[in-house]
């Protein structure tokens, strides 16, 4: 299956720093991709659909100059929390997805990222 | 919007038994797709099984098959001869099949554990 790498897997930041979260999508080209939140124990809620060569777009409720989204490339997407907060501490997701892929409609996912704020 | 349920928070299952998770979920569509995700304890998902809704076969994965009763909007996953290695959280999607990269919506998840 399609491999998607994300890093780091985990972060541990001090309150006002921002952090990058990198997506890589390492054996097919991803036109899409989507990042996720997860708090414990419960689902993933998407937070934002990114679409190579424009503008990501925000899930209701989600700040958009909060969560910077950037998908430069085919094999690229990233997610910046800006300005960290201890409420911003939480698992993220990426998932991809790529013309090839879309006949079958499968988003393959990395293995998240765990952000701790402290 | 639609709307995805899971119902069973948890579900315990003994080794080589068999368990069904249940999963309905609410859309006015008639064209979109199912999905059953697994999260274990690593937390990468993994996609366990698909289903088109406009396919009237259920879908069957080596020990991994689903129930889809598209009237009744109900999307079960029964998992037969259950091993250790299945105790994960068990999340429920769909995906509509309009527009080129429509996104997933997920249930709440049930958890699996897998007794000896």
């Amino acid at each position: 299956g399609a491999v998607v790498s994300q890093h780091p897997s985990r972060v541990i930041c001090k309150s006002g720093t921002s952090v990058k979260i990198e997506c890589r999508s390492l054996d097919f080209q991803a036109t899409t991709m989507f990042w996720y939140r997860q708090f414990p124990k419960q689902s993933l809620m998407l937070m934002a659909t990114s679409n190579e060569g424009s503008k990501a777009t925000y899930e209701q409720g989600v700040e958009k100059d909060k969560f910077l989204i950037n998908h430069a490339s085919l094999t690229l997407s990233t997610l910046t929390v800006t300005s960290a907060h201890p409420e911003d501490s939480s698992f993220y997701i990426c998932s991809a997805l790529s013309p090839q892929l879309l006949a079958k409609n499968i988003q393959y996912f990395g293995a998240g990222t765990r952000l701790s704020v402290l | 919007a639609q709307t995805v349920t899971q119902s069973q928070p948890e579900m315990s299952v003994q080794e080589a038994e068999t368990v069904t998770l249940s999963c309905t979920y609410d859309t006015s569509e008639s064209d979109y797709y199912l999905f059953w995700y697994k999260q274990p304890p690593s937390r990468q998902m993994i996609l366990v099984i698909r289903q088109e809704a406009y396919k009237q076969q259920n879908a069957t994965e080596n020990r991994f098959s689903v129930n889809f009763q598209k009237a009744a909007k109900s999307f079960s996953l029964k998992i037969s001869d259950s091993q250790l290695g299945d105790a994960a959280m068990y999340f429920c999607a769909y995906r509509s099949a309009s527009g080129t990269a429509s996104k997933l919506t997920f249930g709440t998840g049930t958890r699996l554990q897998v007794t000896l």
